[in-house]
């Protein structure tokens, strides 16, 4: 069965510092992998994807992550964050065999300080 | 942001009575879910649907039933609802396939007491 991992629970960082939060999964077949993030009080918003080719993609407000396949990993970055990145953020890999439906780690609480 | 509402927003209720959670979608998308999320556990797929009447059971499928006669509802019953099925609910929509984006709808926080 496919699972996601997610290394941090809770992550406290101060502004302008750079931010990277792991991601591994299991699952031996193809793959695709989503970054999620949760404002307080908010839905979840998709912040990139990775589907195929490069590796490294770029998603909205400043963030990346690095696909690298022989790790299983899925790691997510921004170099410089803001107050307004306090968030929850979540790695999903979605299951063919559920509808594509989406499978979660159990996401990291990123608080960013002033 | 992807048309999706949820209803109610909120719910108290108390155990032992039976509960349905509406979610409405207005882009015609296939594919609708359902999730929970829980406090170390992220979101967790209860449902889902791939057509008009066509659904599925996810991974925490017990005590839980759905609907879906029309494209755009997806109705979440909690028959006789417990106090472990006090959560977040957020459906989510799709147009179907692997690389498709996942939309989620605003959430209903059900309280069973």
């Amino acid at each position: 069965a496919q699972s996601v991992s997610q290394h941090n629970h809770h992550v406290i960082l101060s502004e302008a510092a750079s931010l990277e939060l792991g991601c591994n999964y299991s699952y031996g077949g193809t793959v695709n992998l989503f970054w999620y993030v949760q404002y307080p009080g908010q839905h979840l918003q998709l912040l990139l994807k990775y589907f195929s080719g490069d590796p490294l993609v770029k998603g909205i407000k400043g963030f990346e992550a690095e696909f690298i396949k022989s790790k299983f990993s899925f790691n997510l970055r921004k170099p410089s964050v803001q107050w307004s990145d306090t968030a929850e953020y979540f790695c999903a890999v979605n299951a063919p065999n559920s509808g594509y439906a989406l499978n979660f780690g159990k996401g990291t609480s990123l608080l960013v300080t002033p | 942001d992807a048309g999706i509402t949820q209803s109610p927003r909120h719910k108290v209720t108390e155990t032992g009575t039976p509960v349905t959670l509406r979610c409405h979608q207005t882009e015609n998308h296939r594919y609708m879910y359902w999730y929970r999320q829980d406090p170390g556990h992220g979101l967790r797929l209860i449902h889902y649907s791939y057509g008009v009447k066509d659904t599925d059971k996810g991974e925490v499928s017990d005590g839980y039933s759905v609907s879906r006669s029309k494209t755009e509802d997806f109705l979440l019953t909690l028959e006789s609802a417990t106090s472990s099925q006090t959560s977040v609910y957020f459906c989510a929509i799709s147009s179907g396939g692997a690389e498709d984006t996942q939309y989620f709808g605003p959430g209903t926080r059900l309280t069973v007491l």
